[in-house]
């Protein structure tokens, strides 16, 4: 079955425009998290959502935002860029079980200029 | 929710097993950890998990401690395509939430 996909896979913006970036869980997956990864902190949780619910968010400002549709895609929202948001952002699906792996997608790179 | 720690960057030798061990010692009895890899550029992949006991795929074997503070991942006859950066997490699975806190990673090189 199809992976977890995420699109754009590149995309170059500038400070002060926003970004929406597009998660396709793998089917059946009803849980959807998002991570951005950067050289200087690695690999950080922003928000997890099952069944269009915000479960849980990490520590980031509110310019980061999120939503799920009932079909389990996800987006993300970044707005008022800042160069410093310039990363790897990473989706993952899971099925919610109670251990169940997660899955990620080949992430989209945004680099802000 | 737990962290964990991981030693920067280790080497082994193509062929011999490499030995990755992470340090849990504030992990609760609800965590479960779980060890994922990543390639350069590429998405984290999968690679195994436990609760208590040890397990073991076709691609490694997770060794938990009794006490449940630290555990090693083995990889059993290392290769090239091993090289990347590991990561062992413990995960917070909740009815409320689901929450996956990431480690430093361990940047494993396989030598020929």
């Amino acid at each position: 079955k199809a992976g977890v996909t995420q699109t754009p896979r590149y995309l170059i913006k500038t400070r002060g425009q926003q970004v929406t970036l597009s998660c396709s869980p793998i089917s059946g997956h009803r849980s959807v998290s998002w991570y951005q990864q950067t050289p200087g902190q690695g690999l950080q949780f922003l928000f997890e959502y099952f069944s269009e619910t915000q479960r849980n968010k990490g520590n980031f400002p509110g310019r980061f935002s999120g939503r799920q549709f009932s079909n389990s895609r996800s987006e993300m929202n970044v707005s008022t860029l800042e160069l410093g948001d310039s990363a790897l952002y990473l989706c993952a699906s899971s099925l919610d079980s109670h251990t169940g792996e997660l899955f990620f997608g080949e992430g989209s790179r945004l680099t802000v200029l | 929710d737990a962290k964990t720690t991981q030693p920067t960057s280790m080497d082994c030798a193509e062929g011999r097993a490499a030995n990755l061990p992470c340090n849990h010692s504030t992990i609760s009895g609800n965590e479960y950890v779980y060890w994922y890899r990543q390639i350069h550029s590429q998405g984290p992949q999968y690679i195994i998990h436990g609760l208590k006991n040890n397990e073991t795929n076709e691609m490694a074997s997770l060794i938990i401690t009794e006490d449940r503070k630290s555990s090693t991942l083995i990889l059993p006859h290392a290769t090239l395509r091993d090289t990347a950066v590991y990561y062992c997490i413990v995960r917070v699975m909740k009815t409320s939430y689901d929450k996956v806190i990431f480690g430093p990673g361990t940047s494993l090189s396989v030598i020929p």
